[in-house]
C-alpha cells in the first residue's frame, strides 16, 4: 500500500530554532507539493516540484522558508528561524504528472504538526 | 486565477439524512474539479473528481457530485449519511495546463448527529 510519509509527525520548538520537515513521496511520483494548514488561512500551497525542479514557490515566505528535493525519494521543507506564526500543520502531497496538462490525483501524507513557542 | 468558495463552514446532519455540500468555483474555462475529505489528524483523501464528460460523477464512500457549468458549481451529495462521514470536506479546482496544481476552498466541517 503506497503512501506518502512525513517526519516528524509532531514537532515542538522554540522561536528562532531551525525546523526541518521531511517527506517521502510515493515511489514513481514526479510531482511534490507542500501545503500549510491553519484555522485562519485554511490550506495554502507553499511550494510545488515537478521532476525535482521547483515550479512554484510563490506561496512561501522566502526569507525564512526553503524547500528542496535532494533526490526523487526525499523532499524537505526548512524554516530558519522559526516564529510562533509558523505554527500549523504542514502537508506533503505527491502525484504522477507525466505531462503538465494531465491532471492526476494528489496523495497526501499525514502531516507534520508544528508548534513554535 | 482560479478560486473556490465553500459557503458553509459548518454543517450538521442526522445520521441517515441526505447531505449536500456546496462548492462554487471561478475559472475562465472548464476546470478540473475535486472533492477531498480530511478526517481528524489525517491527510486529505480524494473522494471524486471531474475532468470532462458526464457531469454527474461517482466517488468513493457513496458520494457523488454534479458539475453545473451554468451555476459554476460542483456540489457534493450523499443520499444517506453515516456517522463515520463526520470530517472536513474540501473542494478544489485545477486549471488546465496547470500541471497538477490545485486551489482549495476553505472547507466545510460536517458533524453527524446520531
Amino acid at each position: 500500500d503506497a503512501r506518502v510519509t512525513q517526519t516528524p509527525r509532531d514537532k515542538v520548538t522554540e522561536m528562532g530554532q531551525e525546523v526541518t520537515m521531511r517527506c517521502q513521496p510515493i515511489l514513481g511520483h514526479n510531482t511534490v507539493f507542500w501545503y500549510r494548514q491553519t484555522m485562519m488561512q485554511g490550506l495554502e500551497l507553499l511550494a510545488y516540484f515537478r521532476n525535482r525542479a521547483p515550479l512554484d514557490d510563490s506561496g512561501m515566505p522566502k526569507d525564512r522558508f526553503s524547500a528542496e528535493m535532494p533526490d526523487a525519494t526525499l523532499a524537505t521543507l526548512k524554516i530558519q528561524p522559526s516564529e510562533p506564526r509558523d505554527s500549523a500543520v504542514y502537508f506533503c502531497a505527491s502525484g504522477s504528472n507525466p505531462l503538465a496538462e494531465i491532471y492526476n490525483e494528489q496523495f497526501f501524507g499525514p502531516g507534520t504538526r508544528l508548534t513554535v513557542l | 486565477a482560479q478560486s473556490v468558495t465553500q459557503p458553509d463552514i459548518h454543517i450538521t446532519v442526522s445520521e441517515g439524512a441526505s447531505l449536500e455540500l456546496r462548492c462554487n468555483y471561478s475559472y475562465g474555462a472548464t476546470p478540473y474539479l475535486f472533492w477531498y475529505v480530511q478526517s481528524p489528524g489525517q491527510g486529505l483523501q480524494l473522494l471524486l473528481k471531474y475532468f470532462s464528460g458526464d457531469t454527474l460523477v461517482q466517488g468513493i464512500k457513496g458520494f457523488e457530485a454534479e458539475f453545473k457549468r451554468s451555476q459554476s458549481s460542483f456540489n457534493l451529495r450523499k443520499p444517506s449519511v453515516h456517522w463515520s462521514d463526520a470530517a472536513e470536506y474540501f473542494c478544489a479546482v485545477g486549471a488546465r495546463g496547470g500541471g497538477n496544481k490545485l486551489t482549495f476552498g476553505t472547507g466545510t466541517q460536517l458533524k453527524v448527529e446520531l
